[in-house]
């Protein structure tokens, strides 16, 4: 069974810190996908990364797939309150079957 | 506008009582997926249907079915639900699956006493 790990699960800072986040796994996925969760809402997505190595950036946040393309991380510059929910990474194993990490819960306080 | 609905919203049922989650997409999507989440474990994929009348198995497909009769509708199927299955439930669809753009339903809270 493919699973990805996620870390930190919980991550609480100040508005104006910078903060990575983690997403590991022992398989190789053909593509990873970052999503954004709000309460009571679905997921959405933010980047998709498809090359082993490659760097995506959205404004302050910035997107990499590891070489191997078993890990990849989410670095946000300075953090506002807006950055709060629930990020998940999701590897696309084979064509069409996702998996979907563990979930990082970020607070981000004004 | 672009949306994938889901209903009912919230059910509260008890074990064994069959019941039907639906999910319709208005974007004219081929691939419709279905995952659970659950605290600490993220989202797990149930099924997926690539296009009408092709579907495949996730990672939890174990007390669900699902149809794919026409390409707007996906609906989850759970024949005897059990306390296990109490969770969150998204639909989602994409233009295409794999690296397309997955769009999400607001999500089914299910509580099965």
């Amino acid at each position: 069974t493919q699973l990805l790990e996620q870390s930190p699960q919980f991550l609480s800072i100040q508005e104006g810190e910078n903060l990575t986040v983690y997403c590991n796994s022992s398989s190789v996925f053909s593509s990873l996908q970052w999503y954004r969760q709000e309460p009571g809402e679905g997921p959405v997505l933010l980047v998709t990364v498809v090359t082993g190595g490659e760097v995506k950036k959205l404004k302050r946040l910035t997107f990499q797939f590891g070489d191997a393309r078993k890990d990849s991380s989410l670095h946000i510059t300075a953090a506002q309150p807006g950055d709060t929910g629930l990020y998940l990474c999701a590897g696309l194993s084979g064509t069409y079957k996702y998996i979907f990490g563990t979930g990082t819960r970020l607070k981000v306080l004004a | 506008e672009a949306q994938v609905t889901q209903n009912p919203r919230y059910l509260i049922t008890v074990t064994g009582k069959k019941l039907t989650v639906t999910c319709s997409q208005n974007m004219n999507h081929e691939y419709m997926s279905w995952y659970r989440q659950d605290p600490g474990l993220g989202l797990r994929q149930i099924y997926y249907s690539m296009n009408v009348e092709v579907t495949d198995k996730g990672d939890v497909p174990e007390g669900y079915k699902v149809s794919r009769k026409e390409k707007r509708n996906f609906p989850l199927i759970l024949e005897s639900p059990s306390p296990n299955q109490t969770s969150l439930y998204f639909c989602a669809s994409s233009q295409t699956g794999g690296l397309g753009t997955q769009y999400f339903g607001p999500g089914t809270r299910l509580l099965v006493l």
